[in-house]
């Protein structure tokens, strides 16, 4: 069965502390990875998409790699409204959206 | 450019009724998705529509149903609810099914009672 893992599932950081936050999957057809964003009773917010191993994106302070088995959300100089649950999904070959459970990041100023 | 709506944006029903949800896509989007999402299970797959017809589902029972309209606004509903059926219901858009990425909208909150 495909399954998406995200770690860790919680993390504060004190302001300006870079860190990664990681999503793996099963290696079974990935056919495209989604970072997304979500606050406290909102929808996900998106933020990236990936599709081939070594693809990166960046935005601000965030910034998506992605390898053949996982991928790396890597926030830099984070500031506190960065604090949020960040959520990796999986678009596998039976073309359902898998999403692993997410990191609930906080951010100390 | 509007992004996805749903209503009503808070629910609470009691055991036994039946409920039902409404989303309206992104203006050109075709594709939409629906989702459960509680804090022991996280977001899962409920179903996905393009073109008016269900192109895939996710593991829940009969009692979830969905449609879509030829305006690409879908609605999904849910017979003989259960307390378990409490969460945040989102709906995503995207443009084509498939690996598109998919915009959220903010979701109905449903307690049942």
């Amino acid at each position: 069965e495909d399954q998406v893992t995200q770690s860790p599932e919680a993390l504060r950081l004190q302001e300006g502390e870079s860190s990664s936050l990681n999503c793996s999957y099963t290696v079974s057809g990935l056919r495209g990875l989604f970072w997304y964003r979500q606050d406290p009773g909102k929808g996900p917010e998106f933020l990236f998409t990936l599709y081939s191993a070594g693809e990166e994106k960046e935005k601000e302070r965030l910034k998506a790699t992605l390898t053949k088995k996982e991928s790396f959300l890597h926030i830099t100089a984070p500031k506190p409204e960065d604090s949020a649950t960040y959520l990796c999904a999986v678009f596998f070959g039976n073309e359902k959206l898998t999403f692993g459970t997410g990191t609930r990041l906080t951010i100390i100023p | 450019k509007a992004g996805v709506t749903q209503t009503p944006r808070y629910l609470i029903k009691t055991r036994g009724q039946q409920v039902t949800l409404s989303c309206s896509p992104i203006s050109g989007h075709r594709s939409v998705s629906w989702y459960q999402q509680t804090p022991g299970q996280g977001l899962q797959f409920l179903f996905e529509y393009f073109s008016e017809t269900q192109r895939n589902k996710g593991n829940f029972p009969g009692r979830f149903s969905g449609r879509q309209f030829s305006n690409s606004r879908s609605e999904m509903n849910v017979s003989t609810l259960e307390l378990g059926d409490s969460a945040l219901y989102l709906c995503a858009s995207s443009t084509n099914p498939g690996t598109d990425t998919q915009y959220f909208g903010p979701g109905t909150r449903l307690t049942v009672l």
